[in-house]
């Protein structure tokens, strides 16, 4: 089947705009998880969720992100007034959790640059 | 705060050498992986090793895994000019949480 999808691929905004990425995980993936990566860096987690359980937001930077995961499948990650330090590739995974074997797969990413 | 490690951060050989790269962690874990992350593209798991392991095989890849000195190595074999990518170990506190990753090792194969 498909792997994790996520649009835009790329995404370029002014400064004090709000963007919204789109993650389409993998059918019947229970988690699903936010990261950011800085160029030349590893990988940052922003947010968590698995099932119906409350997402663990405790990686997101500051109160102007925010994500929400509808129906256990689609997630959407928003950036509010987007800063210049928010420029960053933006990485979806899912997970079917089996065996409390986490091995996640991952989306090509978003690249948001602010202008 | 990142866990794993990674080391070295660059690493550069010719086609058909061994490379390997280590990675180091805090903190106790349930198992850790593998992944490879070609350029613009999104990681791509490689090889998980729990806890209880030592050594884990996987066509021309041999992961270690050292829990008393908290630390892994990923060794690739005759290495060819399609492994060049950047490496990032993930330790996994406990199994269904989220992965850990370190810096990742950029390694460029030369032919």
């Amino acid at each position: 089947g498909a792997g994790v999808s996520q649009s835009p691929s790329n995404k370029v905004t002014e400064k004090g705009k709000d963007v919204e990425l789109r993650c389409d995980p993998i059918s019947g993936h229970t988690a699903l998880y936010w990261y950011r990566q800085s160029l030349g860096q590893g990988l940052e987690f922003l947010i968590y969720f698995q099932g119906n359980s409350a997402p663990d937001k405790s990686g997101l930077p500051s109160d102007r992100f925010s994500a929400e995961r509808t129906g256990g499948s689609v997630s959407t990650l928003t950036i509010q007034r987007t800063q210049q330090e928010d420029s960053a590739v933006y990485l979806c995974a899912s997970s079917p959790l089996l065996s409390a074997k986490n091995i996640q797969y991952f989306g090509a990413g978003t690249r948001l640059s602010v202008l | 705060s990142q866990q794993g490690e990674e080391d070295p951060q660059a690493l550069s050989i010719q086609e058909g050498e061994n490379a390997t790269m280590n990675c180091s962690y805090k903190t106790s874990i349930n198992n850790l992986q593998w992944y490879r992350q070609n350029s613009g593209r999104g990681l791509v798991h490689l090889i998980l090793i729990r806890s209880n392991e030592r050594e884990k095989h996987s066509g021309r890849l041999r992961v270690t895994l050292d829990t008393s000195k908290k630390s892994s190595s990923l060794l690739i074999t005759a290495s060819r000019a399609a492994d060049t990518a950047s490496y990032f170990c993930a330790t996994d506190p406990s199994g269904n949480t989220p992965l850990v990753f370190g810096k990742g090792t950029r390694l460029s194969v030369i032919a």
